[in-house]
């Protein structure tokens, strides 16, 4: 399929580690980038080529990848992390570029 | 610094046409492909095309292919978005997006969006 698949919504306590994934059979074979995106904003480039941090991207962010299940993963989640969340790669046939439908991440 | 800042956005009633337009700087614009990223309101973001570099090599999703153009000049560091017999489903916020040293899927800066709105 040419879909990515999220979990709509994800909670974390404050300070603990949370997995946000990004489901969908292209990410078998190509890679996968995150955005964070809070409200009126544009969204933000967290995670490129599935396991790659910007500068300037605090280092608790950091992507994974296994089998056709990409994930982005916060370790010690701050208030401020609280946003959507979304993943993006190719579709199936790696002409196009397909987003998840995006996880809205809730800071406890 | 990178700035894409873009302009055109307005509220259009159904069938109607509209140009976007996005002024880059801050990096030497041909070298990098370019891309339109749209947000309905309350929804999700939904890439729609690309251009490469040098004009050549052109993809749309299949729900503007048709209607919209994609096109840029990069003699005025510009990018572009002809949009035809435009939908209510139209309506949302247009991004101009840059990609990554290392291509795509990899957007490395955002403009802020301009706003269509398609309503009767």
């Amino acid at each position: 399929s040419s879909e990515l698949t999220q979990d709509p919504a994800v909670s974390v306590a404050l300070g603990q580690t949370v997995r946000i994934t990004c489901q969908g059979d292209s990410l078998r074979v190509f890679p996968t980038s995150w955005y964070q995106q809070k409200p009126g904003q544009a969204p933000l480039l967290i995670i490129y080529s599935t396991t790659n941090r910007p500068s300037g991207v605090p280092d608790r962010f950091s992507g994974s990848s296994s089998v056709n299940t990409a994930s982005l993963i916060i370790t010690g989640a701050q208030a401020e992390d609280e946003a959507d969340y979304y993943c993006c790669s190719r579709d199936i046939s790696g002409n196009l570029i397909i987003f998840g439908g995006g996880s809205q991440l809730t800071v406890l | 610094e990178v700035q894409l800042a873009e302009t055109g956005g307005a509220v259009i009633q159904p069938g109607g046409s509209l140009r976007l337009s996005c002024a880059a700087s801050g990096f030497t614009f041909k070298k990098y492909s370019m891309h339109w990223v749209r947000q309905g309101p309350g929804k999700g973001l939904e890439w729609i095309s690309l251009i490469r570099g040098g004009g050549g090599g052109i993809d749309y999703a299949d729900t503007v292919k048709g209607r919209f153009t994609i096109s840029r000049d990069n003699r005025k560091n510009s990018l572009y978005l002809q949009m035809n017999s435009l939908r209510t489903d139209d309506t949302a916020l247009y991004y101009c997006v840059k990609e990554h040293d290392t291509g795509w899927p990899n957007f490395d800066h955002w403009g802020q969006g301009t706003l269509v709105t398609v309503s009767s």
